[in-house]
């Protein structure tokens, strides 16, 4: 799987945006981006994953860059309960049956 | 619907024992997947096994052994603790949407995990 490097830790205000960038530019073509995020002491809760095109779901929207080698997660109004560690993942779809995750993003929305 | 069941929540055992955590995927879900969370890291994969039959292992020493039964559900098996062992078990589940043959579909959906202590 193609290694991902993710900030250690964001702020955001209550209310606003919350983008989170993660570089996968070793990224292989049939690699999907996937987002998982764990509030603390739960577990990983899926959030939104996508191949090459742009994804919007309930909970959030991923933007791919047009070359694959960087994502972001973007919470369009971030709340408290969205403070969580964001783990950004990039796996073959499919035949790839694990999740390696790295160290994610502490992502702290302050009120 | 149910989600991820894992159980016990909490554990807490000494060196030298042996420990079985248990998993319910969710319903429809064949697949079952355990991890190892150890405090400030991401989860670290252990297994998989997919219609009772182990699809992938992490590395993890043979101390560690898991099965799946008939009804999907799973169980999680570690011998001989060892003090790093204590970790929080991560068990997440996954259906497998298919066309033409390939896997294009394989969300895993965790449960809340089983937090072990070894002393």
């Amino acid at each position: 799987d193609a290694k991902t490097t993710q900030p250690p830790s964001m702020d955001c205000a209550e209310g606003r945006a919350a983008n989170l960038p993660c570089n996968h530019s070793t990224i292989s073509g049939n690699e999907y981006v996937y987002w998982y995020r764990q509030i603390h002491s739960q577990g990983p809760q899926y959030i939104i994953h996508g191949l090459k095109n742009n994804e919007t779901n309930e909970m959030a929207s991923l933007i791919i860059t047009e070359d694959r080698k960087s994502s972001t997660l973007i919470l369009p109004h971030a709340t408290l309960r969205d403070t969580a560690v964001y783990y950004c993942i990039v796996r073959v779809e499919g035949s790839n049956y694990k999740l390696t995750f790295g160290k994610g993003t502490l992502l702290t929305v302050n009120p | 619907d149910a989600g991820v069941t894992q159980s016990p929540t909490h554990l807490i055992k000494t060196r030298g024992q042996h420990v079985t955590l248990r998993c319910s995927p969710i319903s429809g879900h064949k697949s079952v997947s355990w991890y190892q969370q150890v405090l400030g890291q991401g989860p670290q994969f252990i297994f998989q096994y997919y219609e009772k039959e182990e699809r992938g292992r992490g590395n993890f020493p043979d101390r560690f052994s898991a099965r799946q039964f008939p009804n999907y559900s799973s169980e999680l098996n570690v011998n001989a603790l060892l003090l790093g062992d204590s970790a929080l078990y991560l068990c997440a589940s996954s259906s497998r949407a298919t066309a033409g043959g390939l896997v294009t579909k394989n969300i895993q959906y965790f449960g809340a995990g089983t937090r072990l202590s070894v002393l």
